[in-house]
């Protein structure tokens, strides 16, 4: 079956700029989370999404937003874009949430803040 | 607050030859702890995972057992092979997955024939 699914996969913004990205997890997975990935940090855990509610946040500040739809696709959104935002935002889905369940990557899309 | 720490690498060996990689973690409470891997091209995917002390998680040769006193998870394989070359992540989960997973910052393996 299809897997995780993220898009765009590389774009490049300005400074002050806002992105959308987007995530649509495998077929009947309700839960869908979101990482930032960059050398100097690692995976840092941003937030998670069930059934169309945020379940969890991780340590972002507020320009980091993001919202699941019925259909369980995700997106999230960075506002007023600074250079220490390039990384790669990882979208990970799983069937249900709750700890030791099995999270499913996609290969990510890489966001370049100029 | 919790964390991992791993070898960053990168880690070269040649094929056939043992693998350890070393995790340790801080975390309140008794975490799950996992093994993610990231193979050229793909995203992260789970390799093994273990849920309380004691637990030894196994998968495609590879195995980790969950130390508790002595706050370790250790990757091991006895014999490895050009096709494990990839970025090992150690992570673990904690409070009900309140904070999501915590990563280290990942291994790099390189196999070579």
């Amino acid at each position: 079956k299809a897997g995780v699914t993220q898009t765009p996969r590389y774009l490049i913004k300005t400074r002050g700029q806002q992105v959308t990205l987007s995530c649509s997890p495998i077929s009947g997975h309700r839960s869908v989370s979101w990482y930032q990935q960059t050398p100097g940090q690692g995976l840092q855990f941003l937030f998670e999404y069930f059934s169309e509610t945020q379940r969890n946040k991780g340590n972002f500040p507020g320009r980091f937003s993001g919202r699941q739809f019925s259909n369980s696709r995700s997106e999230m959104n960075v506002s007023t874009l600074e250079l220490g935002d390039s990384a790669l935002y990882l979208c990970a889905s799983s069937i249900d949430h709750g700890t030791t369940r099995e999270l499913f990557f996609g290969e990510g899309s890489r966001l370049t803040v100029l | 607050g919790d964390s991992v720490t791993q070898m960053e690498g990168p880690v070269t060996l040649s094929e056939e030859a043992f693998l350890t990689i070393n995790c340790t973690y801080t975390a309140t409470g008794y975490p799950s702890l996992f093994w993610y891997v990231q193979y050229p091209g793909e995203g992260l995917q789970l390799l093994l995972k273990a849920t309380k002390a004691d637990d030894k998680g196994s998968n495609k040769g590879f195995e980790a057992t969950y130390r508790k006193e002595t706050t370790s998870f250790h990757l091991e394989k006895g014999s490895v092979q050009v096709s494990d070359s990839a970025v090992y992540f150690c992570a673990l989960e904690s409070g009900g997955g309140a904070d999501g997973l915590t990563f280290g910052k990942g291994t790099h393996l390189i196999i070579q024939p």
